[in-house]
């Protein structure tokens, strides 16, 4: 049983492209959670989706992300016109039920913004 | 909001030695969890030792012991005989009721160094 996988594990963009950070949860799991790591710090929790739902969205900026977890494929973590700010290690973790106490995490993914 | 706060941005210890990395928290919660995560430079993040604060036994796993002080709203964890391979980022993290606050709130981290 593979568990979380995120790709890719590095993402570079220039300001202003489009970054899409991808997502497939361990097998049985349809919850999916996204963190942002900034450095030197810990995660901050952005959203929180099943299987075709936003369940909560209350952390993600306003503009720009967007998230979705379709029925079939893995979560996408979508950002729109980066900027140097956007720069962090993207953490996704899923788990098989919302009561769950334990979320597995995948590796991240490395976005630098040049 | 819950918060937690993790005082020890950077600890050293000699290997084979026991160290201790700090954890306080906030809630107004009485039933929650509290996670010891280790992000190795890999970036994984590993799941270290977990408590339920309704247990009043402190959690073990092999040499991870963590001293947990509820009405402290304290979170320690314990490394005991540590080893190179120890060396990483310590995370503590607070989850909220089952069924209700599933988000994980994060400390900012503890830099744990194994000197051979």
């Amino acid at each position: 049983n593979a568990g979380v996988m995120q790709n890719p594990r590095h993402l570079v963009r220039r300001r202003g492209q489009e970054a899409r950070l991808r997502c497939s949860p361990m097998k049985g799991h349809s919850h999916v959670y996204w963190y942002r790591q900034l450095p030197e710090e810990g995660l901050k929790f952005m959203v929180y989706l099943q299987k075709e739902n936003i369940i909560d969205e209350s952390g993600m900026p306003k503009e720009r992300f967007s998230a979705e977890f379709p029925k079939e494929g893995p979560s996408i973590l979508r950002i729109q016109q980066v900027v140097r700010g956007d720069s962090a290690a993207y953490f996704c973790a899923s788990s098989p039920w919302r009561s769950n106490t334990e979320a597995f995490f995948g590796q991240g993914t490395r976005l630098t913004v040049v | 909001a819950q918060t937690v706060t993790q005082s020890q941005p950077e600890m050293s210890v000699q290997e084979a030695e026991t160290v201790t990395l700090s954890c306080t928290y906030d809630t107004s919660e009485s039933d929650y969890y509290l996670f010891w995560y280790k992000q190795p430079p890999s970036r994984q993040m590993i799941l270290v030792i977990r408590q339920e604060a309704y247990k009043q036994q402190n959690a073990t796993e092999n040499r991870f012991s963590v001293n947990f002080q509820k009405a402290a709203k304290s979170f320690s964890l314990k490394i005991s005989d540590s080893q190179l391979g120890d060396a990483a980022m310590y995370f503590c993290a607070y989850r909220g009721p089952m069924d209700s606050n599933y988000q994980l709130i994060w400390g900012a981290g503890t830099k744990l160094i194994i000197k051979p």
